[in-house]
């Protein structure tokens, strides 16, 4: 299975632009890459996925490499409700394999 | 259009009993993934059905089971429960299995304790 690596913790002040990073250097040429995230007591809550290039939806935006060793979700504008953990995953074999993940923390 | 439902959210079981768990896809969605998550393992990967078929197994102990209705709706069970088997249960349906390009919808998960 592929692995990821993601910051533990990341800081960013509300309403301003947050860049959350992920590698997944050992990623298969097949596999999209997933990003969830997870409020306390919830499961996990889809945000964004793609393959190779540049993915957008009404909640985030999704920055693959071109080598797609590794992948940036963005936050245009962070609020208060975008605090929680977020993962990565490459989707291979219909598995997700999230990570530690990163815990998002917004300064009001 | 309702989200992923599972029961119970919550239980508690004393080892050496049996549990199961029960999921509802959303409406339309085949395939139905089971994960447990815990602090220290994180998200691991039990077993996805699709169309009542079990097409993918993580590494678990045969004493974790499952199987899915016609209907979509999936069960899991767990027997002869250790005190490791503690964990939040999460299930995740999408629409179509096997390509990784959809996106997996969780519900709240049931949270086991065994004491």
């Amino acid at each position: 299975d592929a692995k990821t690596t993601q910051p533990n913790s990341m800081e960013s002040n509300e309403e301003e632009p947050v860049h959350l990073p992920c590698n997944h250097s050992t990623i298969s040429g097949t596999d999209y890459i997933h990003w969830y995230r997870q409020l306390p007591s919830q499961g996990p809550e889809y945000v964004i996925h793609g393959l190779t290039s540049n993915v957008n939806n009404r909640m985030a935006s999704l920055a693959i490499a071109e080598d797609r060793k590794s992948s940036t979700l963005i936050l245009h504008r962070a609020t208060l409700r975008d605090a929680a953990v977020y993962y990565c995953s490459p989707f291979g074999n219909e598995k997700l394999t999230f990570g530690t993940g990163t815990r998002l923390t917004i300064i009001p | 259009k309702a989200g992923v439902t599972q029961t119970p959210r919550y239980l508690i079981k004393t080892r050496g009993q049996q549990v199961t768990l029960s999921c509802s896809p959303i409406s339309g969605h085949r395939s139905v993934s089971w994960y447990q998550q815990t602090p220290g393992q994180g998200l691991q990967f039990l077993f996805e059905y699709f169309s009542e078929t079990q097409r993918n197994k993580g590494n678990f102990p045969g004493r974790f089971s499952g199987r899915q209705f016609s209907n979509s709706r999936s069960e899991m069970n767990v027997s002869t429960l250790e005190l490791g088997d503690s964990a939040l249960y999460l299930c995740a349906s999408s629409l179509v299995g096997s390509a990784s390009s959809y996106e997996q919808y969780f519900g709240p998960g049931t949270r086991l304790t065994v004491t």
